[in-house]
């Protein structure tokens, strides 16, 4: 089945630094949606993304999907960044109904 | 913003025991979806749905059923419920509208199965 690689599988950080999370899949996607976990268990969208890329904040994600990978950077790392961050893509040939696979999830801890 | 609401939030049941969780969206979505989430895995879809009446089953569904009663609702249904499903269950709705496929995500809803 579509497989979604995502690393790394954990990430500390120091206050004020930053670094890439990334995704690679397995087959052709059409989509991605990046989720943060928060310290509650919601899920909170960051990003949606068809291609290119797109920025919010500290938070920048591409995604390329003839290259079948999509990133997250984060920079400026804050305290409330820490939780699991998670990419999910869909295949591209799979209709109107979008089956999204997850990848396992980056566990990211940021420290004063 | 979508908004997709859930109960109960926490559940606390016993093995062998049906398990009822609720799925409410307001955004006139025709598709939702139920997933879990389990330490150390990403998502993984039970059963989805195209639209009121309507219900298909995802990647893992045995030992689950589920129910679209309405476009707003969804259920899923644990008839005998075992320990191996204790996890968190999050369900999500979205829409093919102007190409765009996100799925927006509920709060989750903690299950322990004792």
């Amino acid at each position: 089945g579509d497989q979604v690689e995502q690393s790394p599988s954990a990430l500390s950080l120091h206050e004020g630094t930053g670094s890439a999370l990334r995704c690679n899949f397995t087959t052709t996607m059409r989509a991605v949606q990046w989720f943060r976990k928060n310290s509650r268990g919601s899920l909170i969208n960051l990003f949606y993304l068809a291609s290119g890329t797109k920025e919010n904040g500290r938070l920048k994600s591409a995604f390329d999907s003839k290259e079948r990978y999509s990133t997250l950077h984060i920079r400026d790392a804050q305290l409330e960044d820490s939780g699991t961050y998670f990419c999910a893509a869909g295949p591209l040939l799979s209709g109107s109904f979008n089956k999204l696979t997850f990848g396992a999830g980056t566990r990211l801890a940021v420290c004063p | 913003e979508a908004a997709v609401t859930q109960s109960p939030r926490n559940k606390v049941a016993v093995t062998g025991g049906k398990v009822t969780l609720s799925c409410n969206q307001t955004n006139n979505h025709n598709n939702m979806y139920w997933y879990r989430q389990d330490t150390g895995h990403g998502l993984r879809l039970i059963h989805y749905s195209y639209g009121a009446g309507s219900t298909e089953k995802g990647d893992i569904p045995d030992g689950y059923k589920a129910s679209r009663p309405s476009q707003e609702n969804f259920s899923l249904i644990l008839e005998l419920a075992t320990p191996s499903q204790t996890s968190v269950y999050f369900c999500a709705s979205g829409d093919a509208l102007g190409g765009r496929y996100e799925q927006y995500f509920g709060p989750g809803t903690r299950l322990t199965v004792l």
